[in-house]
């Protein structure tokens, strides 16, 4: 069966410093993948979307890059945070239409 | 503007009662429509989804409605249990890359 992971599952960081949230797929093969931040009353907000290896889309000009070193890896990252940083990241596969979507289980950022 | 729209308001009800969410869009015409429930600091997970061609869909306790007409889904719990408490929230895929444009979430209580 397909399973995501997501790590790590909180994370306080000071302002100005690095950040890297990692996502793996595990049992399927070639999946599209999406990065999200949820903000409070904002909703799910798309970041990033892979479709392959090295391929990556950006929705929203930011502080935060993607990449996609491997198939099934999907990687979150800023050189330097900024307080509005702050919220709650997911990464997501979709397979196919009829199954929707799969969430991992999220990364409570906190910027301090 | 697109936009998507679920009841802002938190909905209360009483457990064995039917609680129904509403989903409205503006100025989209999606081919699919999809429900996910989330839990508080959890990731949203998938739950129906539903054609531009359906009318309704059924699964377990929970339908769906899709009326592209009015341009709206409704989203029903039938035998409602205090489990079934939530946020749940409808997406509708946009573009040719399957990007989903996400509702805010109506939270829903089911009291015992």
């Amino acid at each position: 069966s397909q399973t995501i992971h997501q790590w790590p599952a909180t994370l306080v960081q000071p302002v100005g410093s690095p950040l890297s949230l990692e996502c793996t797929v595990e049992g399927t093969s070639n999946p599209n993948l999406y990065w999200y931040r949820q903000a409070a009353g904002r909703g799910l907000q798309l970041l990033f979307y892979s479709v392959g290896i090295g391929q990556i889309s950006s929705e929203v000009p930011q502080n935060l890059s993607a990449s996609r070193p491997q198939d099934r890896q999907f990687i979150l990252s800023s050189k330097k945070l900024l307080l509005s940083d702050s919220g709650f990241y997911l990464c997501a596969w979709g397979r196919d239409r009829v199954y929707g979507y799969t969430f991992g289980s999220g990364t409570r950022l906190t910027v301090v | 503007s697109q936009k998507i729209e679920q009841n802002s308001e938190a909905l209360n009800i009483q457990e064995g009662k039917t609680a129904t969410l509403t989903c409205n869009y503006t100025n989209y015409s999606p081919a699919y429509l999809q429900w996910y429930r989330q839990d508080p600091g959890r990731g949203p997970v998938f739950l129906l989804l539903i054609r531009e061609n359906e009318k309704e869909k059924r699964k377990e306790r929970l339908k769906v409605t899709f009326d592209t007409t009015l341009k709206q889904s409704l989203f029903h719990i039938t035998a409602s249990q205090p489990a079934d408490s939530a946020t749940y929230l409808c997406a509708l895929e946009a573009g040719n890359n399957r990007k989903l444009i996400w509702g805010l979430g109506t939270s829903l209580a089911v009291n015992p």
